[in-house]
């Protein structure tokens, strides 16, 4: 199975300052016909995950432009350009390009 | 507005088996692929299988051989199928759309012990 590695595992940030997380896999997560299939997730705390963005860059219906999605190949990033308070939660990512599927160990990020 | 109830939870011993049931509404369920996934504290989250909008079926090896998934198109219903459950099972489920989880629902506990 390809792994998925996310650092940090915990991020403490200040309300209004950026967040950056990053998301390595073990194999290129770039598919064959040309598309990386690499998405972002966000769980608040007791709610379910709700996807962020897809396909590296993408980002979902409703999802602020704060959020970002970047990288290729086995690198890829999340930033947050400024944190806000309703973004406490834990940021998973999960690779789709490789079955089985699988995700990262997830970020928890937090306001100091 | 996409929505998926899941339902079906419980506490369940070693051995036994459980439905787990997933109400879908807010898209035309037939045209989409509906995904199980599971939650815990120490494995994080992990994909279980999918059900294709014809039919077919693709499992984690974990679960494989144990678990089923089926639709009812007609009632915009997904099903998991949890037999000879193990402990390790314990976690919440949560049904998706499509692959990649593009909407989940809320998620049931499933709890295995003796």
């Amino acid at each position: 199975d390809v792994v998925v590695t996310q650092s940090p595992l915990s991020l403490p940030v200040t309300l209004g300052q950026p967040a950056s997380i990053s998301c390595r896999s073990s194999q290129s997560l770039l598919y064959s016909d040309g598309i990386t299939y690499l998405n972002w997730f966000q769980q608040r705390p007791g709610q379910s995950p709700r996807r962020l963005i897809y396909k590296v860059s993408n980002r979902d219906s409703g999802v602020p432009d704060r959020f970002s999605g970047s990288g290729s190949g086995t690198d890829f990033t999340l930033k947050i350009s400024r944190v806000e308070a309703e973004d406490v939660g834990v940021y998973y990512c999960l690779q789709g390009t490789h079955w089985p599927i699988t995700f990262g160990q997830g970020t928890r990020l937090e306001i100091k | 507005e996409v929505q998926l109830v899941e339902s079906g939870g419980g506490l369940v011993q070693p051995g036994r088996s459980l439905r787990l049931s997933c109400v879908a509404s807010g898209f035309t369920f037939g045209d989409y692929v509906i995904s199980w996934f599971r939650q815990t504290p120490g494995k994080g989250l992990e994909w279980v299988g999918f059900i294709r909008a014809v039919g077919t079926t693709l499992y984690a090896t974990s679960v494989k051989g144990r678990f089923t998934i089926s639709r009812d198109d007609s009632n915009s219903i997904a099903y998991l199928q949890m037999d000879s459950l193990k402990i390790d099972d314990t976690a919440v489920y949560y049904c998706t759309r499509d692959y990649y989880a593009t909407f989940w629902g809320q998620g049931t506990l499933v709890t295995v012990s003796s």
